[in-house]
């Protein structure tokens, strides 16, 4: 069983959609969580970082942690098209352990 | 700034042949992360230096696999000799905190 289990989609919307991407772990020791967005062709950039369980917005993006269930979510509103990409879900234990990151969601908007 | 810089972008080998990716870190980080990327394992962390020395090297696959990070501004990840397993996108990634991370825009191997 991988550390931390994410759904590579694709998944398709149309704009304006609120978008829920997941991810579940296995090791309730992770205490950092993060989001990164890969365009294609390119490295991937963090979005969202959030430190134990709780919520955190910024802008059109919220992180949600849900530690007792191993469960972390990013929802996106009012998605446009520019948001098509890859999400990779990223956790660690403590901020000097590495990041392991979850296989990635592909995303694409429909105008 | 521009950002961290990978060179090839793109490489294309034979098996049994060397290859070397090189990475120019942000200036002033002082973490050098490298990375694979493939479709069926994702991304993996392979090594990662801190202020040019190693620390934790469990990722690499093999001896086939090294890096060295001779100074600050400048890091390689040699292949030697190649197998069309390696073929991947290697990122290179630095930071000067562990959280935020600025990855290149990766190197794209592939090994006939």
């Amino acid at each position: 069983q991988k550390e931390v289990e994410q759904d590579p989609g694709p998944l398709s919307v149309p704009e304006g959609a609120i978008v829920s991407l997941n991810c579940t772990y296995s090791n309730s020791a992770f205490q950092y969580f993060m989001w990164y967005r890969q365009y294609s062709r390119k490295g991937p950039e963090l979005l969202m970082y959030t430190y134990s369980s709780g919520n955190k917005e910024d802008g059109r993006f919220t992180a949600q942690v849900d530690k007792s269930s191993k469960y972390i979510s990013l929802f996106i509103r009012d998605s446009q098209p520019s948001d098509s990409a890859t999400y990779l879900c990223a956790m660690r234990y403590s901020s000097a352990s590495k990041i392991i990151f979850g296989s990635g969601t592909r995303l694409s908007i429909r105008p | 700034d521009a950002g961290v810089i990978q060179s090839p972008r793109h490489e294309v080998t034979e098996m049994g042949q060397e290859v070397t990716l090189r990475c120019k870190p942000i200036s002033g980080h002082d973490y050098l992360f490298w990375y694979r990327q493939t479709m069926m394992r994702g991304l993996e962390l392979l090594i990662y230096f801190n202020n040019n020395v190693p620390i934790d090297d469990s990722g690499m696959p093999e001896d086939r696999f090294s890096a060295k990070m001779p100074n600050a501004s400048f890091s390689t990840l040699k292949i030697q000799p190649s197998e069309p397993r390696d073929s991947a996108v290697y990122f290179c990634a630095s930071t000067v905190r562990v959280d935020t991370q600025y990855f290149g825009p990766g190197t794209r191997l592939t090994v006939l």
